[in-house]
């Protein structure tokens, strides 16, 4: 009973290094979402997903790069890490019947970049 | 202003007291109404939801919406430890398909003091 399944859990990067976040669902949900949760802002949409193969921007892409190859599989880019970017990452999935109202999420992934 | 308000606590109660939870907004778009629950260093999950206004109950827990005053509750009755948390509410515009993500507020940490 896997769900929603975040890889790595916890990641320390040095300002400027790169690293790939991976999310995978075993729900077959067509929709999938990379969220931020900073102390004082609240979850933030950075990038989503309605189906395999296609990707768009939330409110907060700037900095990201996601790819969906897979309809289980989103990943979530940092480029060129900064501090700013340091924060809780929670990746999600919603069916498409139930994209407006739920969302199954993961554990989260607690990134530093110092 | 964010399009969702709530305030960030944290709230302190006795075990077995009434507890209210409160978010407001400004988008007249939204129709689906969440309350989701976060347990410290674990991912949202969906509380209940209501669409549009009115009041919906689940055993100790009632969301109600106004909709002309754009304001939402979520009410605990009978207030547990266990139900120590971060409380989040969450917005959209319709239910199912042409997902964007959710609009969350910030999140309300509730304590029940035992």
């Amino acid at each position: 009973n896997a769900g929603v399944t975040q890889t790595p859990k916890f990641r320390v990067l040095k300002t400027g290094q790169s690293m790939t976040l991976l999310c995978a669902q075993d729900m077959n949900h067509e929709y999938m979402y990379w969220y931020r949760q900073d102390p004082g802002m609240g979850l933030r949409l950075i990038h989503y997903s309605v189906g395999e193969g296609t990707t768009a921007k939330g409110e907060v892409p700037d900095g990201y790069n996601v790819s969906r190859l897979k309809k289980q599989n989103f990943l979530l880019g940092l480029e060129s890490a900064a501090p700013s970017q340091t924060s809780v990452y929670f990746c999600a999935s919603s069916p498409f019947q139930q994209a407006g109202t739920e969302a199954f999420f993961g554990q989260g992934t607690r990134l530093t970049v110092v | 202003q964010k399009e969702v308000e709530q305030d960030p606590g944290p709230l302190s109660v006795p075990e077995g007291a009434i507890v209210s939870l409160n978010c407001t907004y400004s988008n007249s778009a939204f129709q689906y109404f969440m309350w989701y629950r976060q347990y410290s260093r674990k991912g949202p999950e969906l509380l209940m939801y209501t669409y549009s206004s009115g009041n919906k109950e689940d055993g100790r827990f009632t969301a109600q919406v106004d909709k002309s005053s754009k304001y939402i509750s979520l009410f605990i009755r009978d207030s547990q430890p266990s139900d120590s948390a971060t409380y989040l509410c969450a917005m959209s515009g319709w239910g199912g398909g042409g997902a964007d993500g959710l609009t969350f507020g910030k999140g309300t940490h509730l304590i029940i003091q035992p």
